[in-house]
């Protein structure tokens, strides 16, 4: 059973940074295309980015709003996601969870079938 | 960047009702679309990909149609446990937006 646990969450103020983690098990991690996806509270979701495995280029996208501000990279030794979030604004403001797929068809790989619980970020002064 | 709307924002409905949502992209973007339920305070769910390709487990009163720029999702006999938030999703390019949900609750 593939198990996503973020961390890092919390209280930030404007213009601060964090970085969250994803610890993940119950699937080969280093095959994986990872994701981020937020939520703010009593909003839908938001796609937030992607990187594919180090085998298939280990490229990123990134949602317009956070391009530039947030970087996603892993670390495959220790099988964990990361999330750095720079410049934070208030509307960044939201549940982020981590994501990832098991299918291995390629256009399949960035969607969302197993979803971590989530880790909360609040960006206020 | 590809957006996603969808229809409607909220609809309440009876049990054993024929529940349809709405969803349409910016521009075409083939078969590449994913329905997913939120049931309230959990984690969402795929239900759907490649716009009728029910994920394992998922009961056969949901469905999937179209292509190109407007799909829907179907549930054939609304069930109580149904009530949640649907998103519609593209996948054709990043970055891979969702749509704004729609609300299904029980009249």
């Amino acid at each position: 059973e593939v198990q996503l646990v973020e961390s890092g969450g919390g209280l930030v103020k404007p213009g601060g940074s964090l970085r969250l983690s994803c610890a993940a098990s119950g699937l080969t991690f280093s095959n994986a295309w990872m994701s981020w996806v937020r939520q703010a509270p009593g909003k839908g979701l938001e796609w937030v980015g992607r990187i594919k495995s180090r085998t298939d280029g280990g490229t990123t996208d990134y949602a317009a709003p956070v391009k530039g501000r947030f970087t996603i990279s892993r670390d495959d030794s220790k099988d964990t996601l990361y999330l750095q979030m720079n410049s934070l604004k208030t509307e960044d403001t939201a549940v982020y969870y981590c994501t990832t797929c098991g299918s291995t068809i390629t256009s399949r790989r960035s969607l969302s079938d197993n979803w971590g619980q989530g880790t909360l970020v609040t960006v206020s002064s | 960047d590809i957006q996603m709307t969808q229809s409607p924002s909220s609809l309440s409905a009876s049990v054993g009702d024929r529940v349809t949502i709405t969803c349409r992209a910016s521009q075409g973007i083939s078969t590449y679309l994913a329905w997913y339920q939120q049931k309230p305070g959990k984690v969402p769910k795929l239900l759907i990909c490649s716009v009728s390709t029910l994920q394992s487990g998922v009961p056969s009163r949901f469905s999937g149609s179209g292509s190109g720029t407007d799909f829907t999702l179907t549930i054939s006999s609304l069930q109580p446990e149904d009530v949640a938030t649907y998103y519609c999703q593209n996948y054709l390019s990043a970055p891979f937006t969702f749509g704004p949900g729609t609300k299904v609750d029980i009249k």
